[in-house]
C-alpha cells in the first residue's frame, strides 16, 4: 500500500506570493490533517478534512486555507506569504474512524525569502 | 485545552542499553489516545507505538513498550537494545475527541556506539 504522498518536496517562495502544497492520502483514508513545524513552535495542527469537509481548524491567520477533493486528496494554501511561514509542512491522514494513528507524509520544506 | 510536555529535550544512550523517554500530558477527556512517533533527519514521522487510555496493559511493538499511568497522566517510552537506528527525534502525541493531535516539544535520541 502507497504512503502519504506529498508535493512538491522543496519550495522557495517570496513574501507576498502565495504557495499551494499537495498531499494524497493512503488509499482509503478519508481524513488529512496539516501540520506545522517549526524549530521554535514545535508541531501545530493547522486544519483536518474529511469526506470534502474541514471538521477542524488549528489558530492560525486566514491566509491559510484548505480543501479536500472526492478522491481524498488535499490541498493547502497560504496567500501573501510571510517570512515566519518558513517551515516544514507534514500532512497525515487517517483512517474514517477518527481517533486512531495518523500516517505521516514526508513534508513540503517550505522556505520564505 | 490538553497539552503535552517532555521535559528532556535531548538524552543519550549507549548502543544496546535501554532508555525511557518521558511524557506527561493534561486532558479532562476519559477517552483518548496517546502515540509515540519517531521523526529521523529524513523528516518522515513514523509512528512507534500506539496507546488506547481505555486499555489497562501497556503496549508494546518489539523493543518498544510504555509504560502508561492514566490516573497520573503519564506516558513514557522505553527502548530496549538500543541500535544506531533509533537515533531520532521521539514525539509523544495525544489525540483529542476532535481528532486533533497535539504534539509535545520531542526529545532527540542520540545512540552512542
Amino acid at each position: 500500500k502507497a504512503g502519504v504522498t506529498q508535493t512538491p518536496r522543496y519550495l522557495i517562495k517570496t513574501r507576498g506570493q502565495q504557495v499551494t502544497l499537495s498531499c494524497s492520502p493512503i488509499s482509503g483514508h478519508r481524513s488529512v490533517s496539516w501540520y506545522q513545524q517549526t524549530p521554535g513552535q514545535g508541531l501545530q495542527f493547522l486544519f483536518e478534512y474529511f469526506s470534502e469537509t474541514q471538521r477542524n481548524k488549528g489558530n492560525f491567520p486566514g491566509r491559510f486555507s484548505g480543501r479536500q477533493f472526492s478522491n481524498s486528496r488535499s490541498e493547502m494554501n497560504v496567500s501573501t506569504l510571510e517570512l515566519g511561514d518558513s517551515a516544514l509542512y507534514l500532512c497525515a491522514s487517517s483512517s474514517w474512524t477518527g481517533r486512531t494513528e495518523a500516517f505521516f507524509g514526508q513534508g513540503t520544506r517550505l522556505t520564505v525569502v | 485545552a490538553q497539552t503535552v510536555t517532555q521535559s528532556q529535550p535531548e538524552m543519550s544512550v549507549q548502543e544496546a542499553e535501554t532508555v525511557t523517554l518521558s511524557c506527561t500530558y493534561d486532558t479532562s477527556e476519559s477517552d483518548y489516545y496517546l502515540f509515540w512517533y519517531k521523526q529521523p533527519p529524513s523528516r518522515q514521522m513514523i509512528l512507534v507505538i500506539r496507546q488506547e487510555a481505555y486499555k489497562q496493559q501497556n503496549a508494546t511493538e518489539n523493543r518498544f513498550s510504555v509504560n502508561f499511568q492514566k490516573a497520573a497522566k503519564s506516558f513514557s517510552l522505553k527502548i530496549s537494545d538500543s541500535q544506531l537506528g533509533d537515533a531520532a527525534m521521539y514525539f509523544c502525541a495525544y489525540r483529542n475527541r476532535d481528532d486533533k493531535i497535539i504534539f509535545g516539544k520531542g526529545t532527540r535520541l542520540h545512540i552512542l556506539p
